[in-house]
């Protein structure tokens, strides 16, 4: 089967770093991907990883394990406007995504 | 360049009635998925489709239909609502010749059912 999992809620601090674990179960695999939701608007592409290793782009990076079915999502700096839904998903079947049920992050002052 | 555009922004239904949600893609796009979200909940597959016909569908009632037409514009149509059909419908588009994570969405259909 296929499933996913990420923690519901996590809260930091402006400035500091935060790391957003997701563990997933799949019979296949074609990558793993990161999207920020925020609140009420649509999903945004933030990263995409299908070899195993980490891959940075500014102040995100994302970083994937794919014999242990493991990737985070790593935010440096976090300013205010990083808070945000955070989704994980892996794509199998294609460009059909199975969506994980996503990481509310509260960045506070 | 317009991106993906869906209509309306949101949709209020009573139990029974039946829905049509409307997607447009980005341009260059062929490809159509539909997703599901529910509040505080990561998005739901409910179908693709592709040169007009659906080429995978999620865990969803025969009550989830589609369309794509010509154009690659595509309809979600959702007969005899029930009050857990209140989501969040949300269209991504995607190129059969781009990469994987080319997929883009639009804004997203409110839907309230009552």
């Amino acid at each position: 089967g296929q499933n996913i999992d990420q923690p519901t809620e996590m809260t930091a601090t402006e400035g500091a770093i935060v790391q957003i674990n997701c563990t997933y179960q799949t019979s296949g695999f074609n990558g793993l991907f990161w999207y920020q939701q925020h609140a009420g608007e649509a999903p945004t592409f933030l990263s995409y990883n299908v070899l195993d290793g980490l891959e940075e782009k500014g102040r995100f990076s994302s970083f994937l394990s794919r014999s242990k079915g493991y990737s985070y999502l790593l935010l440096k700096e976090l300013q205010m406007k990083d808070s945000a839904s955070y989704l994980c998903a892996h794509d199998n079947y294609g460009q059909n995504f199975v969506f994980g049920p996503g990481t509310r992050l509260s960045v506070l002052p | 360049d317009a991106g993906v555009t869906q209509s309306p922004t949101h949709l209020i239904k009573t139990r029974g009635q039946q829905v049509t949600l409307r997607c447009s893609p980005k341009s260059g796009h062929d490809t159509v998925s539909w997703y599901q979200q529910a509040l505080g909940q990561g998005p739901q597959f409910i179908f693709q489709y592709y040169e007009e016909e659906e080429r995978q569908r999620g865990n969803f009632p025969d009550r989830f239909s589609g369309h794509q037409f010509p154009n690659y514009s595509s309809e979600l149509n959702v007969n005899a609502l029930l009050l857990g059909d209140s989501a969040l419908y949300l269209c991504a588009s995607s190129s059969t010749t781009g990469a994987a994570y080319e997929q883009y969405f639009g804004p997203g259909t409110r839907l309230t059912v009552t």
